[in-house]
């Protein structure tokens, strides 16, 4: 069955250093997507990256970056020279394609506070 | 500008009384979809639907119905509300493909007493 695993409830990076934050997933699907989210306090959802099952490449978007281990499963988020606007909560998703409905599932999420 | 438009954003209600929840897309979306979000459960997908006419159950169907007669609107309905179902809840669209992401709306915060 599908499953997203954040392991890290929350985290703790000091202002202009990087910072992990981890997933894991499971699924029998050859083709599917993987997204990260933040959410800040205000409680909006933001759309970060996207990661293909096919890629070859970690995704990069400007300071974040997706470490893709396919074998592992693994899908970790890495934000390079944090800021304290990145003090929010993080969600991994993992979007199907092969089976019905296109269905998108999320991590329990990892909050993240960025310290000055 | 491209949005999902939740309604309300804030919603105190008692057991009992029912309610919906109105979402709308202006992007031509055929994907759109209802969360709930819950501390330490992350979003849990209530409903979905790939386009119009066409709505299946997510993972926590109970409770809510939903309707999809035109694309850009996605109303979630609650008959009967119940104190369980106080929480945070997303309406979200997209494409009907796997390599693309989620827009949400802004979230409507339900508290049933």
């Amino acid at each position: 069955a599908q499953k997203i695993t954040q392991t890290q409830p929350g985290m703790f990076v000091q202002e202009k250093e990087a910072v992990t934050l981890d997933c894991t997933y499971d699924t029998s699907d050859p083709s599917y997507g993987l997204f990260w989210y933040k959410q800040p306090s205000s409680g909006e959802m933001i759309f970060l990256i996207y990661q293909g099952s096919y890629d070859q490449q970690n995704a990069t978007e400007g300071r974040y970056s997706l470490n893709f281990q396919k074998a592992r499963k693994s899908a970790n988020l890495v934000i390079s020279a944090s800021q304290l606007g990145d003090s929010a909560m993080y969600f991994c998703a993992m979007r199907e394609g092969s089976t019905g409905g296109f269905k998108t599932i999320f991590g329990a999420g990892t909050r993240l506070f960025v310290k000055a | 500008e491209a949005q999902v438009t939740q309604n309300p954003r804030y919603l105190i209600t008692v057991t009992g009384k029912k309610l919906t929840v109105t979402c709308s897309q202006n992007m031509n979306h055929e994907y759109m979809s209802w969360y709930r979000q819950d501390p330490g459960l992350g979003l849990r997908q209530i409903y979905y639907s790939m386009n119009v006419e066409v709505t299946d159950k997510g993972d926590v169907p109970e409770g809510y119905k939903v309707s999809r007669k035109e694309k850009r609107n996605f109303p979630l309905i609650l008959e009967s509300p119940s104190p369980n179902q106080t929480s945070l809840y997303f309406c979200a669209s997209s494409p009907n493909t796997p390599t693309s992401p989620l827009h949400f709306g802004n979230g409507t915060r339900l508290t049933v007493t």
